[in-house]
C-alpha cells in the first residue's frame, strides 16, 4: 500500500473558524509532511516531522498548528485563518534516511472566506 | 544550498511526438533527483528517481530522465507523447540545506498535448 490519505477533499471555512486537516499513511514512513501549494505554483515545505516529534517549521504563522498523534497520523489544525491562506494543502510521507521518494496524498482543497 | 531550475513553463507537443522537459539542478553534496507529475486538483505523483547507479533512470508511463553530472542536467523524456500526459511537471532536488535533509521543488513545467 503506497497511498497517503487526505481528509476533507474540500473546506471551505470562515475568518473565524476552527477546522482540522487529517492525514494518514500506513507504509512505515516515520517522516510526515505538510505543504501549501498555490495555484501556478510549486509545493511550498511548512512542516515536518521525524519520528512524531516536529523537526521543521519553515517559519509558519501560528494560525497553523501541527500534530502528529502516532506514526500513521498527521493533522493541521487552523484557526483565524486569512482569504490568503486559500490554496490545496498536501500532506506527504517518505522513510526518513536520504535518497528516499516521498508520497502524496490528493490533497485538501480549501478556501478562506 | 541546492535549487532546481526548469526551463519552459509551458511546453506544446503535438500527440506522438517527442517530450523534453528540462531540469537542471545546484547541490553542493550529491544530489538525489526526482520527478514528479502533476494532474488538476491532485496530489503529486512519482515519476521516476536518481539516487546513485545507472545515471539513466526508467520511471512510470513511458518516461525516462537521464543525470548528466557534468551538466548538471536531468531532463525527462518521452519518445512518444500521448494525450493522457497532459500535466503539470515538477522537477526536484532532495539534500541538505540549513543542516537537515530538504527537498527542493522547481517552477513547474506545464506540457500541452495537442491533438
Amino acid at each position: 500500500d503506497t497511498e497517503v490519505t487526505q481528509t476533507p477533499k474540500h473546506l471551505v471555512m470562515g475568518m473565524t473558524n476552527k477546522k482540522s486537516l487529517k492525514c494518514e499513511q500506513h507504509m512505515g514512513h516515520r517522516a510526515m509532511y505538510w505543504y501549501k501549494q498555490k495555484a501556478k505554483k510549486p509545493p511550498e515545505l511548512m512542516f515536518v516531522y521525524s519520528y512524531e516529534k516536529l523537526s521543521i517549521n519553515e517559519s509558519v504563522p501560528s494560525r497553523f498548528s501541527p500534530e502528529c498523534p502516532n506514526s500513521s497520523l498527521l493533522n493541521l489544525h487552523l484557526h483565524a485563518l486569512q482569504p490568503e491562506d486559500s490554496a490545496l494543502y498536501l500532506c506527504a510521507s517518505s522513510q526518513v534516511t536520504q535518497g528516499h521518494e516521498q508520497y502524496f496524498g490528493p490533497g485538501t482543497r480549501l478556501t478562506v472566506t | 544550498a541546492q535549487s532546481v531550475t526548469q526551463l519552459g513553463s509551458h511546453v506544446s507537443v503535438s500527440e506522438g511526438a517527442l517530450v523534453l522537459l528540462r531540469c537542471n539542478y545546484s547541490s553542493s553534496v550529491p544530489p538525489y533527483l526526482f520527478w514528479y507529475v502533476q494532474y488538476p486538483n491532485q496530489g503529486l505523483q512519482l515519476l521516476l528517481k536518481y539516487t546513485t547507479g545507472a545515471t539513466l533512470v526508467k520511471g512510470i508511463n513511458g518516461f525516462e530522465a537521464e543525470f548528466k553530472k557534468s551538466e548538471t542536467s536531468f531532463h525527462l523524456t518521452k519518445p512518444s507523447a500521448h494525450m493522457s500526459d497532459a500535466a503539470e511537471y515538477f522537477c526536484a532536488v532532495r539534500g541538505f540545506s540549513g543542516g537537515y535533509q530538504k527537498v527542493t521543488f522547481g517552477t513547474g513545467t506545464k506540457l500541452q498535448v495537442i491533438p
